[in-house]
């Protein structure tokens, strides 16, 4: 059984520019979930997708986008980049009644 | 909507010393409460859960949580720390149904002194 793997660990953007991050969720799951953690803070919910569909959103602008593929992998999108963009993104998968999320190593972005 | 408190942001205690860690919630509907740990530079490890049943949930490395729904917190306790628990530890919380996203605390620095 694989656990969560996120891709990549670290990555630089300038501010402007577009970026895209991956994650493989654990055998099993079905549902897919992003975070987003600022330097000293805890995790926020950025959307959920289930069966390709989001299926939840926190309060995050559009310019963050995800898809989810039929193995259940998913790629979170954003457009756009700001500073304040800079974070650690994780990802986390779980079966969608399940109450248990398994999370990825995260990928740190920096946005200069 | 669900908040999540976590009181204190950093605790500092010496090897083999008792610790808590204080987290309080709430939320407008029944949740679900985890704490989880992350070490520098990785993601979120499951620390335990209370889903139901006891209020007392215990882990495989000797901490312990108890739900106390009156006072609405989910307190982490070690009886004695190690310097391998040095770590960030987060308070989350999840509805009973419907998504089951999780919202999270600040976070709380653990660190063990030798």
């Amino acid at each position: 059984e694989t656990g969560v793997t996120q891709s990549p660990t670290h990555l630089i953007k300038t501010r402007g520019q577009q970026v895209t991050l991956r994650c493989s969720s654990q055998s099993g799951h079905n549902t897919v979930s992003w975070y987003q953690q600022a330097l000293g803070q805890g995790p926020q919910f950025i959307f959920q997708y289930y069966r390709e569909e989001e299926n939840g959103r926190g309060n995050f602008p559009p310019r963050f986008s995800g898809l989810q593929f039929p193995n259940y992998s998913s790629e979170l999108n954003v457009n756009a980049l700001e500073l304040d963009d800079s974070a650690l993104y994780l990802c986390a998968s779980s079966q969608l009644q399940g109450r248990e999320a398994f999370f990825g190593q995260g990928t740190r972005l920096t946005v200069v | 909507a669900q908040s999540v408190t976590q009181l204190d942001s950093q605790v500092p205690v010496f090897e083999e010393a008792p610790v808590e860690l204080r987290c309080n919630y709430s939320s407008s509907v029944s949740v679900y409460l985890f704490w989880y740990v992350q070490y520098p530079n990785q993601g979120l490890q499951l620390l335990l859960k209370y889903l139901s049943g006891s209020t007392l949930v215990e882990s495989i490395n000797g901490f312990e949580a108890e739900f106390n729904k009156s006072q609405t917190s989910f307190h982490l306790r070690k009886p004695s720390v190690h310097i391998s628990d040095t770590a960030e530890y987060f308070c989350a919380v999840s509805q009973r149904t419907g998504a089951n996203n999780l919202f999270f605390g600040t976070g709380t620095r653990l660190t063990v002194i030798p």
